[in-house]
């Protein structure tokens, strides 16, 4: 199993180029999230997904959007991108089990630079 | 929404000798306390996590107390190794299933040989 995968590994955008990060899991995961990670803030989540075809809002939604069109991959977009933006990107996974609290699996995380 | 603290940012102890780092969290709702290692450019890995109905649980050197009342809980290990460097975060969620993750800023420990 290759466990969860993200595409790209690194990316450079100018302010106000778009982009799709891809993030896809082989574990038949219900749940998946994305996060940043900044120097000094911790991972903050942006977006999650309960299922396919449904998404909600995170600590930090602004400035992004997201699709779960299947259920093994989970899109993060930036419609125009901007230097705030720069951050490690990570996604995760986990099992939705009713009411317990299952480990989350990050993949390897895409570093994204907006000048 | 939830507010976790974490301390120190950094610490830097003797092989072998112990570490131990503290988060408190703000809202009493949190219920599920896990703690993840990331090495310098990996991803982040579960290494321990507790359920706010225990006190305390340990697997091997790693151990971790909860304090309900005060709000807080700590990640310590034992017999550190070099390979325990690493950067650790501690998180707290309010909510099972789909159980949405408020880290801490993080701690660089350093375990000098």
């Amino acid at each position: 199993n290759a466990g969860v995968t993200q595409t790209p590994k690194f990316r450079v955008l100018k302010t106000g180029q778009s982009m799709t990060l891809l993030c896809a899991q082989d574990m038949n995961h219900e749940y998946m999230y994305w996060y940043r990670q900044d120097p000094g803030m911790g991972l903050r989540l942006i977006h999650y997904s309960v299922g396919e075809g449904t998404t909600a809002k995170g600590e930090v939604p602004d400035g992004y959007n997201v699709s779960r069109l299947k259920k093994q991959n989970f899109l993060l977009g930036l419609e125009s991108a901007a230097p705030s933006q720069t951050s490690v990107y990570f996604c995760a996974s986990s099992y939705s089990m009713g009411q317990t609290y299952n480990e989350q699996f990050f993949g390897p995380g895409t570093r994204l630079t907006v000048l | 929404g939830e507010n976790v603290e974490q301390h120190p940012s950094t610490l830097s102890v003797q092989e072998g000798d112990s570490a131990v780092i503290k988060c408190t969290y703000s809202d009493s709702a949190s219920n599920y306390f896990p703690w993840y290692k990331q090495e310098l450019g990996k991803r982040p890995q579960l290494i321990i996590d507790i359920r706010s109905n225990v006190g305390e649980k340990k697997d091997q050197r790693i151990a971790v107390t909860l304090n309900k009342t005060a709000k807080h809980f700590s990640l310590h290990i034992t017999e550190t190794q070099p390979e325990d460097s690493a950067v650790y975060f501690c998180a707290a969620s309010i909510r099972a299933g789909a159980n949405n993750l408020f880290f801490g800023t993080g701690t660089r420990l350093t375990v000098i040989p």
